[in-house]
């Protein structure tokens, strides 16, 4: 089954405890990108990654980190979470984005609660 | 990015009613997608228009893509409680990005 598979779906740490979500994709897709969803706020872009070792900014990347050593996985790291990064998290990918229509595929989501 | 505003933000109408939501620009899009979310889950792409006044449908989901590729339209005919959730639009922008509304809930009374 194609999917965007996410782990963990729930977490909660505390403040400075350094956590890894991990994304992989089984659809051969080059584009992939992590969002935050908050309420009154919408999905924001966190960080995107066009294909394998190619990764950008998103409109609220501080505080996040991000690699695509592989096609498959694009793992998002907080280094050091705080308070204000309590919230939903979405991996998502498109199949191409030069010559696409950007649909994307999201995952489920995780919900992250720091203390 | 280009900023996508929807409206209304919330919507509540009675089973077999019809709706029409908005999402408007100010920006040019290369493409614009409505997805629909329900609680905790993620968003799911319900169509794709990439041609200005472009219309598609989908069963009784009718969307329509402004001439200038600025705006873009969602009008449902005789709602259902399933059609009940968060329809987000999202623009492609020239800079490889995916900008998203805030939605529009629609909630759809039995």
């Amino acid at each position: 089954e194609a999917q965007v598979t996410q782990n963990p779906r729930y977490l909660i740490t505390v403040t400075g405890k350094k956590l890894t979500v991990t994304c992989s994709q089984n659809m051969n897709h080059e584009y992939m990108s992590w969002y935050r969803q908050d309420p009154g706020l919408g999905l924001r872009q966190i960080y995107y990654s066009m294909n394998v070792e190619v990764t950008d900014k998103g409109d609220v990347p501080e505080g996040y980190k991000v690699s695509r050593k592989e096609k498959r996985n694009f793992p998002l790291i907080l280094e050091s979470p705080s308070p204000n990064q309590t919230s939903l998290y979405f991996c998502a990918s498109t199949l191409t984005w030069t010559f696409g229509a950007h649909e994307q595929f999201f995952g489920p989501g995780t919900r992250l609660t720091v203390l | 990015t280009q900023l996508l505003e929807q409206s209304p933000q919330f919507l509540s109408i009675q089973e077999g009613e019809n709706l029409t939501v908005y999402c408007n620009s100010s920006s040019v899009f290369s493409s614009l997608q409505w997805y629909r979310q329900e609680p905790g889950e993620g968003p799911v792409l319900l169509v794709t228009v990439v041609t200005g006044g472009e219309v598609k449908k989908l069963k009784r989901l009718t969307f329509q893509f402004g001439d200038a590729r600025k705006d873009s339209s969602l009008h449902i005919t005789a709602a259902q409680p399933g059609d009940t959730g968060l329809y987000l639009c999202a623009g492609a922008d020239g800079n490889n990005r995916l900008a998203f509304g805030k939605g529009n809930q629609v909630v759809v009374i039995p």
